[in-house]
């Protein structure tokens, strides 16, 4: 079955840096949606992407779809320590199942 | 702005007792979904629920597991005999069209222990 993978698993970075999270699924998909979950907190949707190529910008936060349709990235610029929390890619599979990728934890250091 | 809103918000409960959780989806949208995720792991899903019936539901959700719209408000969650390893938070989601290309909404989460 469809199987969405994230990298990396935890992200450490310096307040102020970059940094990149990816997101691949072993199908080709319709959509792909990004979900962040603060800690102890429940997932809340930041974005979704649909277009082979798209590429969508909210403040810091630039996500991206794969020309494939098969991978997305969101990189975020000048981390703060709002940024703190899990990020989860999420899609659907051809059964209509949304597969959620096992996140990518960021701990931000001052 | 509407908010989906669960019931408990923490249940205890021992083995091989039945729990239900509550979900109050937003008011006009259509599509529910229940997830869940074990401690430290990555959110699962478990169930959707379109016009008053099973749309897709996943491998983890098995006889065990039933899900209902008893009203035209709540959206409830059933676990007829509790195992240590339904221990985890549960999500309730809705949308307004189909979820696979529209936003969902989560809950805050119920969070289940069985003992």
């Amino acid at each position: 079955g469809q199987q969405v993978m994230q990298i990396p698993q935890y992200q450490h970075v310096q307040e102020g840096e970059d940094f990149t999270t990816y997101c691949n699924s072993s199908t080709t998909l319709s959509n792909i949606q990004w979900y962040k979950q603060r800690p102890g907190g429940h997932p809340v949707f930041l974005i979704q992407l649909v277009k082979s190529g798209e590429v969508k910008k909210q403040k810091r936060l630039t996500f991206q779809f794969g020309e494939a349709k098969k991978n997305s990235s969101l990189h975020i610029t000048a981390t703060q320590t709002t940024d703190v929390g899990t990020y989860f890619c999420a899609g659907p599979d051809s059964w209509g199942k949304f597969q959620f990728g096992a996140g990518t934890q960021v701990v931000v250091t001052p | 702005e509407p908010e989906v809103t669960q019931t408990p918000s923490h249940q205890v409960t021992q083995m091989g007792q039945e729990v239900i959780l509550r979900c109050v989806p937003i008011s006009n949208h259509l599509y529910f979904y229940w997830y869940r995720q074990i401690l430290g792991q990555k959110v699962e899903f478990l169930v959707s629920f379109y016009n008053n019936e099973i749309s897709e539901k996943s491998e983890i959700f098995d006889d065990q597991f039933s899900v209902e719209r008893p009203d035209g408000s709540n959206f409830t969650l059933k676990i007829r005999s509790t195992k240590l390893e339904d221990s985890a938070m549960y999500f309730c989601a809705s949308s307004a069209y189909r979820g696979l290309t529209d936003t969902q909404y989560f809950g805050p989460g119920t969070r289940l222990t069985v003992l």
